[in-house]
């Protein structure tokens, strides 16, 4: 079936705007991640869901960054007053409940603050 | 906490040479060791586990627990294993990953 899509794939947003970055994970998947990789980098995690309740968020980088699935399936990202050090690529993962729970990553979201 | 390391940013090897790209890990515990790759163009995706055991695209990594190493090693390099390799642990089966910096790999033909 389709793997795990991120809208939009590309962003470009002004200082302070505020930007929504969407992840559909596989269909079934309990369990979702985003990662945040800056130019350079590996991924770095930022936080977890499994179902609708987010269960780890201490890598948000600060109180501008708030996730949210609310029925446990499509989660959103959302970034407020946007800075120059958030322009990141933006990776989503998601797995499934069982003995390898592996982890399938999206395209990314790459977003750019100008 | 919990750390990876790949010593090399970059990696450029002859087509049918053998090729090793290194990995550290520190983690007090009993961590599952991941190499990802992703190539050219396309979505990051796993490419083995310590726990199967199993060669990949001629690919193997054995977990050395006295080194804290996860080396990943090829014995004939091709030009389609260009791509960028990433080192990854956990530690569990349902936990976030905790990646390395990654090592841009290139076969020359």
């Amino acid at each position: 079936g389709a793997g795990v899509s991120q809208s939009p794939r590309y962003k470009v947003a002004k200082r302070g705007q505020d930007v929504a970055l969407r992840c559909d994970p596989i269909s079934g998947h309990v369990s979702l991640f985003w990662y945040q990789q800056a130019l350079g980098q590996g991924p770095e995690f930022l936080t977890y869901f499994q179902n609708e309740a987010q269960l780890d968020k201490s890598g948000l980088p600060s109180d501008r960054f708030f996730a949210e699935r609310p029925e446990g399936s499509v989660s959103t990202l959302k970034i407020q007053r946007t800075q120059q050090e958030d322009s990141a690529v933006y990776l989503c993962a998601s797995s499934a409940q069982g003995t390898s729970y592996e982890q399938y990553f999206g395209p990314g979201t790459r977003l750019t603050v100008t | 906490a919990q750390r990876v390391t790949q010593p090399e940013k970059l990696l450029s090897v002859f087509k049918g040479a053998p090729v090793e790209l290194k990995c550290n890990y520190s983690y007090s515990g009993s961590p599952e060791l991941f190499w990802y790759v992703q190539y050219s163009r396309q979505r990051l995706q796993l490419l083995l586990r310590h726990i199967s055991r199993e060669s990949i695209k001629g690919f193997t990594a054995d977990l050395n627990k006295g080194e804290t190493s996860f080396h990943l090693k090829k014995p004939f390099a091709q030009e389609e294993d260009s791509a960028m390799y990433y080192c990854a642990l956990r530690r569990g089966s349902n936990y976030k990953l905790t990646f390395g910096k990654g090592t841009l790999l290139t076969v020359n033909p």
